[in-house]
């Protein structure tokens, strides 16, 4: 089982509506969570990052953790064209090590 | 003006050679991290260094060395021994405390002729 997985898309969503990014993690004493977009051929931007159960909302994206279930997702409300990008969820495991996902390509048609 | 840069932004390697890849960064972080990236693929760890003077292996360093004489600066040498280095390379800065989010440099897109 790979420590961090994403599905590895294309996700495609139509403008306006919202985008939803999975990502599960094998560490059950995973601590911190991260999102982080990629646009093609440019290096990963953090977004996100999250610690604790429950929703953090940050303008249009919602991150939601669920420790229980080993699951963190990124939701984008009102998605638009330029949210197109890959999404990178990375976990910090409770050996101090952060992984990578490898990714979930969002596109945005108009 | 705050932040990390790598330079170049494009390196061509000819079959043998070794070539450095620079990272510096003036956010005043402790830790600092070499990445590869492969098309289509995620990040994989090469070399991290918490402290100057210090570093460890990450999951793909054969090939690779690093060195950390001063705080803002790690660079990556990718040696002859590296079979196929070709990829995008990308340096991190993070804090030790805290959550450990990491932060990217602009990278480094090797190619081997």
């Amino acid at each position: 089982q790979k420590e961090v997985e994403q599905n590895s898309g294309p996700l495609s969503v139509p403008e306006g509506a919202i985008a939803s990014l999975n990502c599960t993690y094998s560490d059950r004493g995973s601590q911190s969570f991260f999102w982080y977009r990629q646009y093609s051929g440019k290096s990963p931007e953090l977004i996100m990052f999250i610690y604790s159960n429950g929703d953090k909302e940050d303008g249009r994206f919602t991150a939601q953790l669920n420790k229980a279930s080993q699951y963190v997702s990124l939701l984008i409300r009102d998605s638009q064209p330029s949210d197109s990008a890959t999404y990178l969820c990375a976990v910090k495991t409770s050996y101090d090590k952060v992984i990578f996902g490898p990714g979930t390509s969002l596109s945005v048609i108009p | 003006d705050g932040g990390i840069t790598q330079s170049p932004k494009y390196l061509f390697r000819k079959e043998g050679q070794n070539v450095t890849l620079s990272c510096e960064q003036n956010l005043n972080h402790d830790a600092m991290y070499w990445y590869r990236q492969d098309p289509g693929q995620g990040l994989r760890l090469i070399y991290y260094s918490q402290i100057v003077n210090d570093f460890q292996k990450g999951d793909i360093a054969e090939g690779y060395s690093v060195s950390r004489e001063k705080k803002e600066s790690f660079p990556l040498t990718v040696t002859s021994a590296q079979k196929n280095p070709t990829a995008f390379y990308l340096c991190a800065t993070g804090g030790l405390a805290g959550f450990n989010e990491q932060f990217f440099g602009p990278g480094t897109r090797l190619t081997v002729l």
